[in-house]
């Protein structure tokens, strides 16, 4: 059982490139989401999905995409990166079928975009 | 989500309980306390939550106010390990999901 597992860990873009960090979840939960930390702020939420097939944004979804087409895997697309989006980028998950539960997080991604 | 107020920093010696306030005057009744923490820059770990009565489970214990307007984390017994950024988060039942994250409490465990 490995939880959440996001990769890469580290990845340095240049501007105006694409890629997606991938996020995969091996719980079953219904429940991901997507969201970015920069340095000595809290986390802010991105996009997140309630089953597969259903996704909607967060507090800043700009310049990014999603899509779930499985229960165990919620990948981010960066479509053009800027150096704003340089940042660390965490995934979670938790169950749909329980209230108030504990969300599970990855280890993080570690994005700079230059 | 309602927002949450906690201390910048606090300290803490290795062996004593650490209390962590929080202070969410604003909380509706449907909104729960969420406590996380991020040792370094790992990802967040879930410590403990509740609604309206005290909760404690192996890590931690929870007392929430009467009115609910207030809250507060008890580690009983700090260790070194415990050192990092502790969140308080109010939140609807979201199954655990979609929460606002402030900048936390920065705890040190000093030897």
């Amino acid at each position: 059982n490995a939880g959440v597992t996001q990769t890469p860990k580290f990845q340095v873009l240049k501007t105006g490139q694409s890629m997606t960090l991938q996020c995969a979840q091996d719980m079953n939960h219904e429940y991901m989401s997507w969201y970015r930390q920069d340095p000595g702020m809290g986390l802010r939420l991105i996009h997140y999905s309630v089953g597969a097939g259903i996704t909607d944004q967060g507090e800043v979804p700009n310049g990014y995409n999603v899509s779930r087409s499985t229960t165990e895997d919620f990948p981010l697309r960066l479509l053009s990166a800027a150096p704003s989006q340089t940042s660390v980028y965490f995934c979670a998950s938790s169950y749909g079928d329980r209230v108030a539960t504990e969300a599970f997080f990855g280890q993080g991604t570690r994005l700079t975009v230059v | 989500d309602a927002k949450t107020t906690q201390p910048t920093s606090m300290d803490c010696a290795e062996g004593r309980a650490a209390n962590l306030p929080c202070n969410h005057s604003t909380i509706s009744g449907n909104e729960y306390v969420y406590w996380y923490r991020q040792i370094h820059s790992q990802g967040p770990q879930y410590i403990i939550h509740g609604l309206k009565n005290n909760e404690t489970n192996e890590m931690a214990s929870l007392i929430i106010t009467e009115d609910r307007k207030s809250s507060t984390l008890i580690l009983p017994h700090a260790t070194l390990r415990d050192t990092a950024v502790y969140y308080c988060i109010a939140s609807p039942d979201n199954y655990g999901q979609n929460f606002v994250f402030g900048p936390g409490t920065r705890l040190s465990v000093l030897p």
